[in-house]
């Protein structure tokens, strides 16, 4: 059974980079099938795909964060990371990481997740 | 990008009663919809893929309907365990959105 869970600092300042690990137990982050995901949650609002990696470091972003969003893997740690440039209060949510697979008869779907981790842009 | 609207955003029921929450899409997006159901605090629960199929464990008493741009998600006679938000997603194509959430409460 894969488990996912996060990991990084509850606090980063305005204008900072944010960073966060999800490390994968019980599955491997080198698998061709999945994409390995983030999605945010700001507090009290609804959830927002901010993109994944895949095939060995193939990425897709939300247009909307493209621009300051990477995500990258280590397979040695079987873990992947989460990077944010020049983050604002507006990025202040639950930040979660989860496991995407598609098949185009199903289409794209998100499963599991981890248990998210809050992250406050505040100085 | 392709917008997701639930209906409604809360919705107030007992324990037995049968629920019904809507999401429309536009543009079409033939049956390309997931519904997930989360609890204070928690990760999303993976519910329905493709609009009416149930995930491994899932209970009966879940079900979804629709395609083009209205979907549905039906709870037959709630349990207390089902209060919680409910977001569909659509599975069709990238930048994935998902609608805003439907809190379902207890009355």
């Amino acid at each position: 059974q894969v488990q996912l869970q996060e990991s990084g600092p509850g606090l980063v300042k305005p204008s900072e980079t944010l960073s966060l690990t999800c490390t994968v137990a019980g599955g491997s982050v080198s698998s061709a099938n999945y994409y390995w995901s983030w999605i945010r949650q700001p507090p009290g609002k609804g959830l927002e795909w901010i993109g994944y990696i895949y095939e060995y470091g193939r990425t897709d972003y939300n247009p909307s964060l493209k621009s300051r969003v990477s995500i990258l893997v280590d397979m040695s740690k079987n873990q992947f990371s989460l990077r944010l440039t020049s983050v604002t209060a507006a990025d202040t949510a639950v930040y979660f990481c989860a496991r995407g697979f598609g098949e185009s008869l199903y289409g794209f779907s998100f499963d599991p997740w981890g248990q998210g981790t809050l992250v406050t842009v505040s100085s | 990008d392709i917008q997701m609207t639930q209906s409604p955003s809360s919705l107030s029921a007992s324990v037995g009663d049968r629920v019904t929450i809507t999401c429309r899409a536009g543009p079409s997006i033939d049956t390309y919809v997931n519904w997930y159901q989360q609890k204070p605090g928690k990760a999303p629960r993976f519910l329905i893929y493709a609009a009416s199929n149930l995930q491994n464990g899932v209970p009966s008493r879940f079900s979804g309907s629709g395609s083009g741009t209205e979907f549905t998600l039906t709870i037959s006679s709630l349990q207390p365990e089902d209060f919680a938000t409910y977001y569909c997603q659509q599975s069709y194509t990238p930048p994935y959105t998902f609608g805003q959430g439907t809190n379902l409460e207890i009355k």
